[in-house]
């Protein structure tokens, strides 16, 4: 089965500072892998995806993601961080018995950015 | 393009009455669509799966007589909660997927109180 693990429920920084939120993902197959945001009382909006090819993939608003297949990991970075990145980060996987259309999401990381 | 809308995008209801959520891809045909939930700062949840024409398939553990799905067309689902109660309370979000591809396009979820 397919298992998502987003470290850190709330992550903090600075305006302006790095943002590193983590993800690591279980999966028998070669995974697709996905960073979502999600404002308060809104749906989902897709950042970036990691299907096949290059490993490092670039998504809208300044972050990109790079895929360890080693690492199992797929973590969102940003290198200088906004106030308007304040919200909730979810990192989502699929593949398997799901197929690729069915995704499995993570807990969910909410970043703060203050002043 | 790719654009998917809910409505109500929130209601009220009174313990025991039923209330439709619906779930429409207003660019696109969606040959499947998706529900979730979501509690208050947790993550999202599949409740189940719909194809057009055909009964949805339930996640374990979502009663289908109480979530009952309906993706009577392309371009419209509708989740109807049956003798909501309390603790149905939560928002509802769902997502649809055009022909065979994966990537999912996400409402902007409804939010359900029962009172």
């Amino acid at each position: 089965a397919q298992s998502v693990t987003q470290l850190g429920s709330h992550v903090s920084v600075s305006e302006g500072a790095l943002v590193l939120l983590r993800c690591n993902y279980s999966s028998s197959v070669p995974p697709y892998l996905f960073w979502y945001v999600q404002y308060p009382n809104q749906g989902l909006q897709l950042l970036l995806k990691y299907t096949t090819g290059a490993t490092l993939v670039k998504g809208i608003n300044g972050f990109e993601a790079e895929f360890k297949k080693s690492e199992t990991s797929f973590h969102l970075t940003k290198p200088s961080a906004h106030m308007s990145d304040a919200a909730e980060y979810f990192c989502a996987v699929s593949g398997g018995r799901g197929g690729y259309n069915k995704l499995i999401f993570g807990a969910g990381t909410r970043l703060a950015v203050h002043p | 393009g790719a654009v998917v809308s809910q409505h109500p995008s929130w209601v009220i209801c009174k313990s025991g009455t039923s209330v439709k959520i619906e779930c429409r891809s207003l660019d696109f045909q969606a040959t499947t669509m998706f529900w979730y939930r979501q509690f208050p700062k947790q993550s999202l949840m599949l409740m189940a799966t719909s194809n057009e024409g055909s009964k949805a398939t339930y996640e374990q553990g979502v009663e289908k007589d109480k979530f009952l799905i309906n993706h009577a067309s392309l371009t419209l689902s509708t989740l109807t909660v049956t003798s909501a109660h309390p603790e149905d309370s939560s928002f509802y979000i769902c997502s649809a997927t055009q022909g065979a591809r994966y990537e999912q396009y996400f409402g902007p979820g409804t939010r359900l109180t029962v009172t």
